[in-house]
């Protein structure tokens, strides 16, 4: 079946700095999803890529889906104490009724 | 609130004993998922249900797993005879398959913690 990978599974950073993290999937996939998870609460969404070689930005944020549909990142400018938490790539299925999600990545920033 | 609600929010049972989670939707949602995230692991899919028709569930769900969504609005898992490893937390989410949002996302319940002793 599907898989989706995510490296690195943590990454400390000083309040500031960069972050990224990278997903790549075993399949092509229909579309990405990103989500992130504060310490304690549950996956909230942040945003759907759907095109091959899409970028899309929220503020500090911006999201990549590669050119095949398999791999995707997102990269944080300079991080903020209230960027910490994981952060989950989600890849749809053909279908677009199913989520498999990667092992996420912990983002830790210290001010 | 109207989001998407669990209840229990922590559960601790002994091993072998049967426990029941109730999630309740968004209310015009008619798309609802459960998961199961142990620590340090992405959310992992157990079942979903369209309304209320269970479409489709995990291969490696056992068969000590079940669950409803009788009328189409709540659901509930349940879990028989309860081992050690299925202690986890267990996530529901919903979201509707016509108008908005834009995005086929997914709105998470707060989650249910099992400890199984």
């Amino acid at each position: 079946g599907q898989q989706v990978m995510q490296i690195p599974q943590y990454q400390h950073v000083q309040e500031g700095e960069d972050f990224t993290t990278y997903c790549n999937s075993s399949t092509t996939l229909s579309n990405i999803q990103w989500y992130k998870q504060r310490p304690g609460g549950h996956p909230v969404f942040l945003i759907q890529l759907v095109k091959s070689g899409e970028v899309k930005k929220q503020k500090r944020l911006t999201f990549q889906f590669g050119e095949a549909k398999k791999n995707s990142s997102l990269h944080i400018t300079a991080t903020q104490t209230t960027d910490v938490g994981t952060y989950f790539c989600a890849g749809v299925n053909n279908a677009g009724n199913m989520l498999t999600f990667g092992g996420g990545t912990r983002l830790m920033v210290k001010p | 609130d109207t989001g998407v609600s669990q209840d229990p929010r922590h559960k601790i049972t002994k091993r072998g004993q049967n426990v029941t989670f109730r999630c309740d939707p968004i209310s015009e949602h008619n798309r609802l998922y459960w998961y199961r995230q142990t620590l340090g692991q992405g959310p992992e899919f157990l079942t979903y249900f369209q309304n209320e028709a269970q479409l489709e569930k995990s291969r490696l769900l056992s068969d000590r797993f079940s669950a409803e969504r009788p009328k189409g609005s709540f659901s509930t898992l349940e879990i028989q005879r309860t081992e050690q490893g299925d202690s986890a937390m267990y996530l529901c989410a919903s979201r509707p398959t016509k108008g908005l949002p834009l995005y086929n996302e997914q709105f998470f319940g707060p989650g249910t913690r099992l400890t199984v002793l």
